[in-house]
């Protein structure tokens, strides 16, 4: 039962373009979603996050888009860099029993083309 | 500014042999979460710690499988008699205390297990 979902394995994108990575949920208890970066032989990296009472959040490139009634969010990279090109992993996390729970994607491997 | 240290980067072990993964989370974290991945696959939830204590265990197999964050010193993650399924990125996270969920995780940088 995947509660936090990338369906798409990977994504290429020209230097300089918009990349928009994709992440879709299916627990309304979800409050809080994050971003993470991660590069080869490396641990992720946070990148960029959003509460559920918010519908957007920037940060320089980064933006985050959450639509609540379709459980889904999005993240923008503009414009892509080459350095950009990682995995991408969507997290979602909730309170449950007065703990924290983080709920991780598969991932979505970003190449940006020089 | 040490972040989340995990050690060894690289581990082989033979089937049926012992794995001790280790984590020292950042200065000043208390909790500790520990995640696989498999090849292809993304991080997978296993065990959430504090100090001394076993918060979450949900995601931990119920045999040979074991954690634990003792009052000093690293957390420890335990794989008793491995077998090849249990090749592996073994990551760990770290956060601080903390009075609602928006708070981001810290990632080491992993333990590779591979087992011959």
């Amino acid at each position: 039962d995947q509660q936090v979902k990338q369906n798409s394995p990977s994504l290429s994108v020209q230097e300089g373009r918009i990349s928009i990575l994709n992440c879709d949920y299916t627990n309304s208890m979800f409050d809080y979603f994050l971003w993470y970066k991660k590069y080869p032989a490396e641990g992720p990296t946070f990148l960029i996050s959003i509460s559920s009472i918010k519908d957007k959040n920037e940060d320089g490139r980064f933006t985050v888009f959450l639509n609540k009634s379709a459980k889904h969010l999005s993240l923008h990279i503009v414009p892509s860099q080459p350095g950009d090109s990682a995995v991408y992993f969507c997290a979602a996390s909730f309170t449950t029993s007065g703990t924290y729970k983080y709920i991780f994607g598969t991932g979505t491997r970003l190449k940006v083309l020089a | 500014n040490a972040g989340v240290m995990q050690n060894p980067r690289h581990l082989v072990r033979r089937r049926g042999q012992e794995a001790r993964l280790r984590c020292s989370p950042m200065k000043g974290h208390s909790h500790v979460y520990w995640y696989r991945q498999l090849p292809e696959e993304g991080l997978k939830f296993m065990v959430y710690l504090q100090k001394e204590n076993i918060i979450d265990e949900s995601g931990m197999p119920k045999e040979r499988f074991s954690a634990e964050f003792p009052k000093e010193g690293p957390s420890i993650l335990r794989i008793q008699q491995v077998v090849r399924g249990d090749s592996a990125a073994y990551f760990c996270a770290s956060s601080p205390p903390r009075q609602n969920s928006n708070q981001p995780q810290h990632f080491g940088d992993g333990t590779r297990l591979s087992i011959l």
